[in-house]
């Protein structure tokens, strides 16, 4: 069964500055993809950045990029700059082909709030 | 723009009231599927659909009804609604190969069951 593990339930971060935040995950398939989200408080859920599991390079798009290390499966968000309209919730999620339904399995997400 | 729309956005309602919330996707996607996301119980999924006239339920299908006549809608019902399916609700699309492909979500429907 697949797992996501997010440790930090939460974290300050001063503006301007990087954060790192931490998955890990379980699979036992070999093709699998890790996606990382974000909820502001409005709720809406908003997908950021997208790493597959045969993927060589670490993904980037913009301020975020993924920290891809296979072999300890774990895949980091890391939001470079930050602003205050990066306060949020952000969720690490995973598919892989045997998902039952070929849902999302989620972590329990990180709170992170940007400080001025 | 591509979008996954649900409608409304805030809903109040009474036990036992039917009601529909609308889901409309714009790219074409073949997948489509409804969560609920509850304070520590995270996000589950409700439905599934792989294609028109094709849907299976999730981990928590009780109380819920979808239909996929069209490839852009797949509206989820509840027919009697009951307190306990007071919850944010999203409807998300993706398409291509399923694990290479990130869902899209809509915008999330607020719904209270008094």
């Amino acid at each position: 069964a697949q797992k996501i593990t997010q440790t930090q339930p939460g974290m300050f971060v001063q503006e301007k500055e990087a954060v790192t935040l931490d998955c890990t995950y379980d699979t036992s398939d070999q093709s699998y993809g890790l996606f990382w989200y974000k909820q502001p408080s409005s709720g809406e859920m908003i997908f950021l950045i997208y790493q597959g599991s045969y993927d060589e390079q670490n993904a980037t798009e913009g301020r975020y990029s993924l920290n891809f290390q296979k072999a300890r499966k774990s895949a980091n968000l890391v939001i470079s700059a930050s602003q205050l309209g990066d306060s949020a919730m952000y969720f690490c999620a995973m598919r892989d082909l045997k998902a039952a339904g070929n849902k999302l399995t989620f972590g329990g997400g990180t709170r992170v709030l940007v400080k001025p | 723009e591509a979008q996954v729309t649900q409608n409304p956005r805030y809903l109040i309602t009474v036990t036992g009231k039917k009601l529909t919330v609308t889901c409309s996707q714009n790219m074409n996607h073949e997948y489509m599927s409804w969560y609920r996301q509850d304070p520590g119980l995270g996000l589950r999924q409700i439905y599934y659909s792989m294609n028109v006239e094709v849907t299976d339920k999730g981990d928590v299908p009780e109380g819920y009804k979808v239909s996929r006549k069209e490839k852009r809608n797949f509206p989820l019902i509840l027919e009697s609604p009951s307190p306990n399916q007071t919850s944010l609700y999203f409807c998300a699309s993706s398409g291509g190969t399923v694990y290479v492909s990130p869902l899209h979500f809509g915008n999330g429907t607020r719904l209270t069951v008094t």
